[in-house]
């Protein structure tokens, strides 16, 4: 079955890159997503990747996709406080398939 | 650019009683899913209609029924409330078949659900 692992906790300073990384079992997911969730509010998609890219990168962000070993990454470059927030991978199929989400890693940005 | 609605925002119900979450898609787009975050959770999928029929099928309860009507809108009734429904219910919508980004999942804020 399908199961996505993320560690729990990141804490970093202002400033520093933060890195978030994600496992996932299922060799047959095409897509691969990051979502980012602040308290109490909803799920912001921050990007996405193929399976069959390596690294994707949007301004602040920078994904890499190890598919051999079923390890995704997020890089966040000169992490801001208000960056602090819960971070999801999630993985799907086909892009019209159910996620199946990590349990998210909780970011930490002290100032 | 428009995103996806969800009605109402919260909700307090109390054990026993019936519920009804409402989605409104984003413009255009045809599949629309539930998924379910208790506290501290991940997500988790419900259930997902694509042009009005139910496409998939998750972890959702015989106590819960859902469709999506021809506006492409979708409401989401929860019967005989129990104190473990307590959640934040999203609904995403996507567009199929037309390409990666559009296939993209888009998130509502969510209806936070407390059943007292």
């Amino acid at each position: 079955g399908e199961d996505v692992e993320q560690s729990l906790f990141l804490s970093v300073r202002e400033g520093d890159s933060s890195v978030i990384n994600c496992t996932y079992t299922d060799s047959s997911s095409t897509y691969l997503y990051w979502y980012k969730q602040e308290p109490g509010a909803g799920l912001q998609l921050l990007t996405y990747i193929f399976s069959n890219m390596d690294m994707k990168q949007d301004q602040r962000l920078t994904v890499l996709l190890n598919k051999k070993d079923k390890h995704l990454s997020l890089r966040i470059a000169d992490t801001q406080t208000g960056d602090s927030a819960i971070y999801f991978c999630a993985e799907t199929f086909t892009g019209n398939t159910p996620l199946v989400f990590g349990k998210g890693t909780r970011l930490s940005v002290i100032a | 650019a428009a995103g996806v609605i969800q009605s109402p925002r919260h909700l307090i119900k109390e054990k026993r009683e019936t519920a009804t979450l409402k989605c409104y898609p984003i413009p255009r787009h045809d599949t629309v899913y539930w998924y379910q975050q208790g506290p501290g959770q991940d997500p988790q999928f419900l259930i997902s209609f694509y042009e009005k029929m139910q496409s998939d099928k998750g972890s959702i309860p015989d106590r819960f029924s859902a469709q999506q009507f021809s506006d492409y809108h979708s409401e989401l009734n929860m019967s005989s409330l129990e104190l473990g429904d307590s959640a934040l219910y999203f609904c995403a919508s996507s567009s199929q078949g037309q390409g990666a980004n559009q296939e993209t999942q888009y998130f509502g804020p969510g209806t936070r659900l407390l059943v007292l």
